[in-house]
C-alpha cells in the first residue's frame, strides 16, 4: 500500500524559507507514472496547488507564489521537498504531499494525499 | 483559469443535492474534471475523476457529470446521509495554468 507522510518544522519566522519533506512508502518518486505535488491550505480555507515534479526533471509552480517555491526530489531516500522562501504570516497552512497519476491524455488525479503537516509562520 | 462553486449548501438526509464547478474560460470538456471530499481534520479524498468515475469504495449515490452548455461540472450525491456532510473541491489541468482548485462547497447533512 502506498503511503505519503510530510514532515517539517511546525514554526518558522517571518522572511525565513520553509521546508518540508515527503516521504514515500510503496512507490517510487523516479517511476515516471506519477507527478508529485504539493498542495497546501490555509486555516478555514481552500486548496491552493504550489508545485510539482515530475521524474524527468520537470517542475511547474503556481505563478502565484512568484518564484519562491521550489520542488525537487531525493531519489536514494525516496522523498520530495518543498522549500518555500521569505514566509510571511499568509504561508501559515496545512502543508499536502500528493500523488498525480495521469491514467488518460487530459486528465491529472491526484489519487494519494499525504496527511498533512500545519506550518505556522510567527516570530 | 478559474473554477468556481457555491460558497455551501445544505439538505436533509435521503434528498440528492448537485454541486457545481464552473470554469471561466476555456471549455471544461478540454480537461477531465476530479471532485473531492475532505471531512475536518483530514486530507482529500476522491470521489470523482475524469468527469465520472468512482474509485473503488466510494458508494454510486456518488456521480459526476460535464455540461458543455454551462461550462460547467457538476458532483451529484443522492440517498444523503449524514456521513457526506464534508467540504467537496472540484480540480482540473490545463498545460498553462497546471493545476486549478475550485474553491470548495460546505456540504451541511440535516
Amino acid at each position: 500500500q502506498v503511503q505519503l507522510q510530510e514532515s517539517g518544522p511546525g514554526l518558522v519566522k517571518p522572511s525565513e524559507t520553509l521546508s518540508l519533506s515527503c516521504s514515500v512508502a510503496g512507490d517510487s518518486v523516479n517511476s515516471g507514472d506519477h507527478y508529485w505535488n504539493w498542495i497546501r491550505q490555509p486555516p478555514g480555507k481552500g486548496l491552493e496547488w504550489i508545485g510539482y515534479w515530475y521524474v524527468i526533471g520537470s517542475t511547474f509552480y503556481n505563478p502565484s507564489l512568484k518564484s519562491r517555491a521550489g520542488v525537487s526530489v531525493d531519489t536514494s531516500n525516496n522523498q520530495v521537498s518543498l522549500t518555500l522562501t521569505s514566509v510571511s504570516a499568509a504561508d501559515t497552512a496545512v502543508y499536502f504531499c500528493a500523488r498525480a497519476t495521469l491514467s488518460a491524455p487530459g486528465s491529472f488525479w491526484l489519487d494519494l494525499w499525504g496527511p498533512g503537516t500545519l506550518v505556522t509562520v510567527s516570530s | 483559469f478559474i473554477l468556481t462553486q457555491p460558497h455551501s449548501m445544505s439538505e436533509s438526509p435521503g434528498k440528492t443535492v448537485t454541486i457545481s464547478c464552473t470554469r471561466d474560460s476555456g471549455s471544461i470538456a478540454s480537461n477531465y474534471v476530479q471532485w473531492y471530499q475532505q471531512r475536518p481534520g483530514s486530507s482529500p479524498t476522491t470521489v470523482i475523476y475524469e468527469d465520472n468515475k468512482r474509485p473503488s469504495g466510494v458508494p454510486d449515490r456518488f456521480s459526476g457529470s460535464i455540461d458543455s452548455s454551462s461550462n460547467s461540472a457538476s458532483l451529484t450525491i443522492s440517498g444523503l446521509k449524514t456521513e457526506d456532510e464534508a467540504d467537496y473541491f472540484c480540480q482540473s489541468y490545463d498545460s498553462t495554468t497546471h493545476v486549478v482548485f475550485g474553491g470548495g462547497t460546505k456540504l451541511t447533512v440535516l
